[in-house]
């Protein structure tokens, strides 16, 4: 039963342009989002998150919206970077108990 | 620490026996995760700890997987008779406030 769904498993964007990364959810209890970028070889690192109470969160280059109606999320990242090639996780967390459910990821490469 | 630290960082097992792993969660941080990332994977839930209540092992794939929590910091993950399928990236994560998880670099257990 996957309740978080990143259904691109990868995504190529020029250097410069937007990149936008989707996230589904089916659990209507979840209140909090979270955006976790992984390279290879290390842990995933934290990104952006954003709470149910709101619809849009932006942190320099990143932007989390929210579109709790549609139980969809998505990640912009303007400009896109070489350095931000990876694998991007979409992660929920609410109802019973306190632990993250992560997407699969979506593999994200930025062409210079 | 300055952050999550696991080891060993690699592990290569023959199929029926027992591994441990351990992960040293950063100082402070009352919650600890377990994660797992197989090939291709997103990540999977195995069990939390959360101060001094008992462990969600809601994730725990079987019997064979257990995990300790000693005083509140260390823990170890530990996987009886393994088989192959437990190859994968085991990744633990610690947490202040159950929103932000921090995550060490993982162990790559292989099972031959």
């Amino acid at each position: 039963d996957q309740q978080v769904k990143q259904n691109s498993p990868s995504l190529s964007v020029q250097e410069g342009r937007i990149s936008i990364l989707n996230c589904d959810y089916t659990n209507s209890m979840f209140d909090y989002f979270l955006w976790y970028k992984k390279y290879p070889a290390e842990g995933p690192t934290f990104l952006i998150s954003i709470s149910s109470i709101k619809d849009k969160n932006e942190d320099g280059r990143f932007t989390v919206f929210l579109n709790k109606s549609a139980k969809h999320l998505s990640l912009h990242i303007v400009p896109s970077q070489p350095g931000d090639s990876a694998v991007y996780f979409c992660a929920a967390r609410g109802g019973y108990g306190n632990k993250l459910v992560f997407g699969a990821g979506t593999i994200l490469r930025v062409k210079s | 620490g300055a952050g999550v630290s696991q080891s060993p960082s690699n592990k290569v097992t023959e199929k029926g026996k027992d591994v441990e792993l351990r992960c040293d969660p950063i100082s402070g941080h009352t919650a600890l995760y377990w994660y797992r990332q197989s090939l291709g994977q997103g990540l999977e839930f195995l069990i939390y700890f959360q101060g001094n209540s008992a462990p969600d092992k809601s994730g725990l794939p079987s019997d064979r997987f257990s995990a300790e929590r000693t005083g509140g910091s260390v823990s170890t993950l530990t996987i009886q008779r393994t088989q192959q399928e437990d190859s994968a990236v085991y990744l633990c994560a610690s947490s202040l406030s159950g929103e932000k998880l921090f995550f060490g670099s993982g162990t790559q257990l292989s099972v031959l």
